[in-house]
């Protein structure tokens, strides 16, 4: 059983468009994360949700929106797309919020390129 | 601000080769300290950590040992293979810091035959 999952795996779009990327565990785990990794493999995170609430909000600008639906889900949605989103964005989780030692399991990652 | 400083690479050895792969910290406060490791193709894994100085995190050959005076977390393994091909980065979380990894910007290592 795939413990973080990511859909889609590709996801090729125009700019302008807007879409969306879905994210799921079944860990048990309290928190969620979205990183992107930018083309020379540059990893930054996004955002963070523990137990559905946003604890992480890095500068990224608000054509980006979370949603987590439950605490097992957090979906990317990104609203007219931008050369520039060009990326890998992973997913990742951990069992608890705050604590320094907290191991983050990561989701294969979503390439999104943008046309 | 926090951050994370690696090696650039790519990193290219023989298999069987000695690998060290530098990393270096500049943080406030106690940093937990990590090696994850991407294979082509896939999401991160985390290959070994260490929450205090002097400990030291040991997985599948590698190691890395916590050293607060000199601010570093290198990467070593004795004996590398082909299989070991990845993408390694170092990353840091500050406690209290809502969890958030911060991460170098990754070496690439490719073992050769």
């Amino acid at each position: 059983d795939t413990a973080v999952s990511q859909t889609p795996k590709y996801l090729v779009t125009q700019m302008g468009n807007d879409k969306s990327i879905k994210c799921e565990q079944n860990l048990g785990h309290d928190t969620m994360y979205w990183y992107k990794q930018d083309s020379k493999k540059f990893l930054k995170i996004m955002f963070s949700y523990n137990n559905k609430e946003l604890i992480i909000n890095e500068t990224v600008p608000n054509r980006f929106s979370p949603k987590s639906p439950d605490k097992a889900h957090l979906n990317l949605h990104i609203n007219s797309l931008e050369l520039g989103d060009s990326a890998v964005y992973f997913c990742a989780s951990s069992p608890h919020g705050g604590l320094s030692t907290d191991t983050q399991y990561f989701g294969p990652g979503t390439r999104l390129t943008v046309l | 601000g926090d951050s994370v400083t690696q090696m650039e690479g790519p990193v290219t050895l023989s298999e069987e080769a000695f690998l060290t792969i530098n990393c270096t910290y500049t943080a406030t406060g106690y940093p937990s300290l990590f090696w994850y490791v991407q294979y082509p193709g896939e999401g991160l894994q985390l290959l070994l950590k260490a929450t205090k100085a002097d400990d030291k995190g040991s997985n599948k050959g590698f190691e890395a040992t916590y050293r607060k005076e000199t601010t570093s977390f290198h990467l070593e393994k004795g004996s590398v293979q082909v299989s070991d091909s990845a993408v390694y980065f170092c990353a840091l979380r500050l406690t209290g810091g809502g969890n958030k990894l911060t991460f170098g910007t990754g070496t690439q290592l490719k073992v050769e035959l």
